[in-house]
């Protein structure tokens, strides 16, 4: 079962543009995780974010968390054609087996 | 460096066929996990591995087994195949058993 919601399920951008990205889940975790996935292939690890923190940033990246309301965003800053892609959160439980719980994604198109 | 490796890329089967399905994970990587992702939907867990111990095991039949071997490449073994095991199947792997996970390109697999 997917524990993660996403929202939007699809955003349509013009490069240059801000891409804001949402992610709801449901247990206690122990860090919060995106991924980004091109075309059905491989997933890549984008930013990862400890249940203890708030913020984070990495270069256009930055996501923030908020435990009480178990919600996550993702912004993507001056967006790329080359950012588009499916953009999926993950979650690590803080308790028992440490295995990833992924949302729905959003699919994100970024026109040039 | 060497990303994990996913062998074969597509593969064909019959319903109620058997497969396997192999990864080689980042040299120093001790950990593999497998996910199923059908279309449109974010990967699902099926097995963590972890010095060739399982630790963890997802939502699925008992027709799904998996192993790790000594140098730590896993197998995904599915057996009596249904159209419902089409899908992206996905290995990860990662130093421990916790924190960001390194993907591999995915075995896609079209059950007939």
């Amino acid at each position: 079962s997917q524990q993660g919601e996403e929202d939007p399920q699809a955003l349509s951008i013009q490069e240059g543009e801000n891409a804001t990205m949402n992610c709801s889940y449901k247990t206690s975790i122990n860090n919060l995780q995106w991924y980004r996935q091109n075309s059905g292939r491989g997933l890549v690890h984008l930013i990862l974010i400890r249940s203890n923190e708030r913020e984070k940033h990495s270069g256009r990246l930055r996501v923030t968390l908020d435990t009480s309301k178990k919600s996550s965003s993702l912004l993507i800053t001056a967006s790329r054609a080359a950012d588009t892609a499916s953009y999926f959160c993950a979650t690590e439980p803080d308790t028992g087996r440490r295995a990833l719980t992924f949302g729905s994604g959003t699919r994100l198109q970024v026109q040039p | 460096d060497a990303g994990v490796t996913q062998s074969p890329t597509h593969l064909i089967k019959t319903r109620g066929q058997h497969v396997t399905l192999r990864c080689s994970p980042i040299s120093g990587h001790k950990s593999v996990s497998w996910y199923q992702q059908v279309l449109g939907q974010g990967p699902q867990f099926i097995f963590q591995y972890y010095e060739k111990e399982e630790r963890g095991r997802g939502n699925f039949p008992d027709r799904f087994s998996a192993r790790q071997f000594p140098n730590y490449s896993s197998e995904l073994n599915v057996n009596a195949l249904l159209l419902g095991d089409s899908a992206l199947y996905l290995c990860a792997s990662s130093f421990v058993t916790s924190g960001e996970q390194y993907f591999g390109p995915g075995t896609r697999l079209t059950v007939t």
